[in-house]
């Protein structure tokens, strides 16, 4: 069984601070690592995605990924209140943009 | 219009009821997927399609039925569902079939079964 693992939360960090999401990962083979943003009642929304192991960063977000590890993180830079939503972890198993998504972590940014 | 629209935004359906979700993207994606959202779960991968022809069946019950017309079009035929069927239901599309390809979601359908 291919499994998405992150912790529920909630987070709560305060406005201006770094928040650190994680997630690990089951599949050894897999490639392709997403991050998603999903606000109460919405759709999920993408953020970053990444491929290859080390940091990538865009704009206040920065993705890291450790193969090795089968871990990924997402920092989230000057938190704000914006912000808060339930981020979710998503991994390509297959190869074939088969996404297995983790269940979320909700992050609450308070003023 | 842009990216991947899904209509109704919301349905709620008797248990003997017939219904059909659409979707309908605007990316010129070649892969479409239908995912199920239920509360405190994980987004669960129902179908995908590429280049019209299903590719993934994961385990889904018969009484969702998919159908893909086209690159464009995306519809889940349902049928005698359950209570437990009840769920946010989203359309997602991407370019593919290839590895490192992102995926964009509709804004879902609300489905109440009672």
């Amino acid at each position: 069984q291919k499994e998405v693992e992150q912790n529920s939360g909630p987070l709560s960090v305060p406005e201006g601070a770094i928040a650190s999401l994680n997630c690990t990962y089951s599949d050894r083979v897999s490639q392709s690592f997403f991050w998603y943003r999903q606000y109460s009642g919405k759709s999920p929304e993408l953020i970053m995605s990444i491929y290859s192991n080390g940091d990538k960063e865009d704009g206040r977000f920065t993705a890291q990924l450790n193969k090795a590890s089968q871990y990924v993180s997402l920092l989230i830079r000057d938190s704000q209140p914006s912000d808060s939503a339930t981020y979710l972890c998503a991994v390509d198993s297959g190869g074939y943009n088969k996404l297995i998504f983790g269940a979320g972590t909700r992050l609450a940014v308070h003023p | 219009e842009t990216g991947v629209t899904q209509t109704p935004r919301h349905l709620v359906m008797g248990m003997t009821n017939k219904k059909s979700l659409k979707c309908e993207q605007h990316l010129g994606h070649n892969a479409m997927y239908w995912y199920k959202q239920s509360a405190k779960k994980p987004l669960e991968l129902m179908f995908v399609y590429n280049f019209k022809e299903q590719t993934e069946n994961n385990s889904v019950p018969s009484r969702f039925s998919p159908e893909c017309p086209n690159s464009s079009h995306l519809f889940l035929h349902l049928h005698t569902l359950q209570p437990e069927d009840s769920a946010l239901y989203l359309c997602a599309s991407s370019e593919a079939p290839a590895m490192n390809t992102e995926a964009f979601f509709g804004q879902g359908t609300r489905l109440t079964v009672v």
